[in-house]
């Protein structure tokens, strides 16, 4: 397809990992990023990969990237409530132009 | 500043009437960024200026859409003959020079609607 895929909802027990997917379309993306939406607030970047990478981490954030398939995965290890939220894969199709799925709601039960 | 700034945050308005939004970016930042999110989709690019220049315009979706930079720094988009169909989030980031794996700092937004 043409558009970044990504799962609409995502719930997890408090203390369990989250896991979020997203297929991409441009394979000459250079880099692939996680951004973070609250409730009533802008964007909020959470972290980027290099195309040239197969994973990063950062903290609680693990990010793996199978380029063969396009497909883009953030994993946050112990949820927290606070981290519900909608978070947007983006892939830059250009240099500077982001192209973003249509999000994934995490809720986080308590 | 302390961070990408638009206003005002809210706007409604009438079908018909004319709207401008503002978007002040982080001091020093060159490439500046507008985006469109409606309610349930992610965020759509709509255009990207390097200093005063729009650089790219592709994602304005037709003429009522018009954005300036007259000075490098604040922006202004401006709607015309507003449609029902233009009620959205209209976001703004901004970015250190636009080059590529730069992060974007986005705005608030303004959410629009239009009755």
């Amino acid at each position: 397809g043409e558009d970044v895929e990504q799962s609409l909802f995502l719930s997890v027990r408090e203390g369990d990992s989250s896991v979020i997917n997203c297929t991409y379309t441009d394979s000459s993306s250079t880099y692939l990023y996680w951004y973070k939406q609250e409730p009533g607030a802008g964007l909020q970047l959470l972290t980027y990969i290099f195309s040239n990478m197969d994973m990063k981490q950062d903290q609680r954030l693990t990010v793996l990237l199978n380029k063969k398939d396009k497909h883009l995965s953030l994993r946050i290890a112990d949820t927290q409530t606070g981290d519900s939220a909608i978070y947007f894969c983006a892939e830059t199709p250009g240099s500077y132009q982001l192209t973003f799925g249509k999000g994934t709601k995490l809720s986080v039960i308590p | 500043g302390a961070g990408v700034s638009q206003t005002p945050s809210n706007k409604v308005t009438e079908k018909g009437k004319y709207v401008e939004l503002r978007c002040d970016p982080i001091s020093g930042h060159t490439a500046l960024y507008w985006y469109r999110q409606s309610l349930g989709q992610g965020p759509e690019f709509l255009i990207y200026f390097q200093g005063t220049g729009a650089a790219d315009d592709s994602g304005l979706p037709n003429d009522r859409f018009f954005a300036v930079r007259p000075e490098g720094s604040v922006s202004t988009l401006k709607i015309q003959r507003t449609e029902r169909g233009d009620s959205a989030v209209y976001l703004c980031a901004s970015s250190s020079r636009g080059a590529g794996g730069e992060t974007q700092y986005f705005g608030p937004g303004t959410r629009l609607l239009v009755l």
